[in-house]
């Protein structure tokens, strides 16, 4: 049992490029989100989903997309990635809205 | 969801109780407590969460007052590894709109 797992844990970017942040959970859980979190600032929800086949935008959802075509993946594409974009992301996943989330350990992101 | 309002930092000794206050003035009937930490540079753990009774799990005890406008988490025997950003949070039972909002948290610093 894994938990929630991220990959990669480091990436440097070039102003312009494209990518996707994996995350993998085995755990069955039907939630899954993805954070951002810059210094100095809580966590901010970037994209969410309820389920399969179900997506939807949270807080900071511009230069991101996701999607959901299994109960396990949920990865997060930066289409053209900007300095702005230079933070620390979590994916995270619940059973049900109700309980605790379990976050992954993260990948740090650099855009130069 | 409601506003948490909790103390930017506390500090603690070693071995003592640590006793993190939150305030939630505004929480609504159906708003769960939750209460997450960050160790530096690592993904938010789940803590602990409630709803109007006291909870005890194998890492802290959450105590909620009886019109539920604040709470205390209570870890009964701080380590140094206990040292981390401590955020409380409160939120809606299914609420499938809305994601945590994690704000600045307080800093707990244990002490040797």
């Amino acid at each position: 049992n894994a938990g929630v797992t991220q990959t990669p844990k480091f990436q440097v970017l070039k102003t312009g490029q494209s990518m996707t942040l994996q995350c993998a959970q085995d755990m069955n859980h039907e939630y899954m989100s993805w954070y951002r979190q810059d210094p100095g600032m809580g966590l901010r929800l970037i994209h969410y989903s309820v389920g399969a086949g179900i997506t939807d935008q949270g807080e900071v959802p511009n230069g991101y997309n996701v999607s959901r075509s299994t109960t396990e993946d949920f990865p997060l594409r930066l289409l053209s990635a900007a300095p702005s974009q230079t933070s620390v992301y979590f994916c995270a996943s619940s059973y049900r809205q109700v309980y605790g989330y379990t976050f992954g350990s993260g990948t740090r992101l650099t855009v130069v | 969801d409601a506003k948490t309002t909790q103390p930017p930092s506390m500090d603690c000794a070693e071995g003592r109780a640590a006793n993190l206050p939150c305030n939630h003035s505004t929480i609504s009937g159906n708003e769960y407590v939750y209460w997450y930490r960050q160790i530096h540079s690592q993904g938010p753990q789940y803590i602990i969460h409630g709803l109007k009774n006291n909870e005890t799990n194998e890492m802290a005890s959450l105590i909620i007052t009886e019109d539920r406008k604040s709470s205390t988490l209570i870890l009964p025997h701080a380590t140094l590894r206990d040292t981390a950003v401590y955020y409380c949070i409160v939120r809606a039972h299914f609420n499938y709109g809305q994601n945590f909002v994690f704000g600045p948290g307080t800093r707990l610093s244990v002490l040797p």
